[in-house]
């Protein structure tokens, strides 16, 4: 156990809808970051936070949207959803913004768009 | 521009067999290198992590080396257990103050 809880789990949509997934930090870690991992495009970075503010853009649609709460708490905001955005999305926490640092990963969110 | 490239899989190994995955990258500076693991149906975990050239990572009888002259950071491990079947995944850290991962190498051991 990583210490980073995500909810949901299982997440089933339809196409054009929105969808939000949480992210709860390892207590003490000031850093979140996102990741989508998907067959045909891996491992890919989308975000990061770090004690509310965004630190690091990756790869994320316009489409897409992160913010941090003050309690650090994350939530990852999907809409216009696509058949493509099926994915499995990831949280990760870190104790400061170094990416350098180890990032501990949460189980996960799977997403399927109908 | 910067990427990492490892090894395809899926590696099939027999249980005490030698593993060595190939990772090979492509930065400016001085990135650090990682190894992670994904177990079945888990997160990553960071398995070990390299900083600055010549250092070797290791842990759980894993281990690699940071090889600036070849840029390079294989993993290895002298005898596999089937509890070490997962994926594994090289990153760097790149430009943009991100991690950036590699496709991932499936290793498979069977008994």
């Amino acid at each position: 156990d990583s210490g980073v809880t995500q909810t949901p789990k299982h997440l089933i949509t339809a196409t054009g809808q929105r969808v939000t997934l949480r992210c709860s930090p390892r207590s003490g870690d000031l850093s979140v970051y996102w990741y989508q991992q998907s067959l045909d495009q891996g491992l890919q970075f989308l975000i990061q936070y770090y004690n509310g503010e965004e630190r690091a853009k990756g790869n994320i649609l316009e489409r897409f949207s992160a913010q941090q709460f003050p309690d650090l708490h994350s939530e990852l905001n999907l809409s216009s959803l696509e058949l493509g955005d099926s994915a499995l999305y990831f949280c990760a926490s870190s104790a400061d913004a170094e990416p350098y640092n180890e990032q501990f990963f949460g189980p996960g969110t799977r997403l399927t768009v109908l | 521009g910067d990427s990492v490239t490892q090894m395809e899989g899926p590696v099939t190994l027999s249980e005490e067999a030698f593993l060595t995955i190939n990772c090979t990258y492509t930065a400016t500076g001085y990135p650090s290198l990682f190894w992670y693991v994904q177990y079945p149906g888990e997160g990553l975990q960071l398995l070990l992590k390299a900083t600055k050239a010549d250092d070797k990572g290791s842990n759980k009888g894993f281990e690699a080396t940071y090889r600036k002259e070849t840029t390079s950071f294989h993993l290895e491990k002298g005898s596999v257990q089937v509890s070490d079947s997962a994926v594994y995944f090289c990153a760097y850290t790149g430009g943009g103050n991100k991690l950036t991962f590699g496709t991932g190498t499936q290793l498979k051991v069977e008994l």
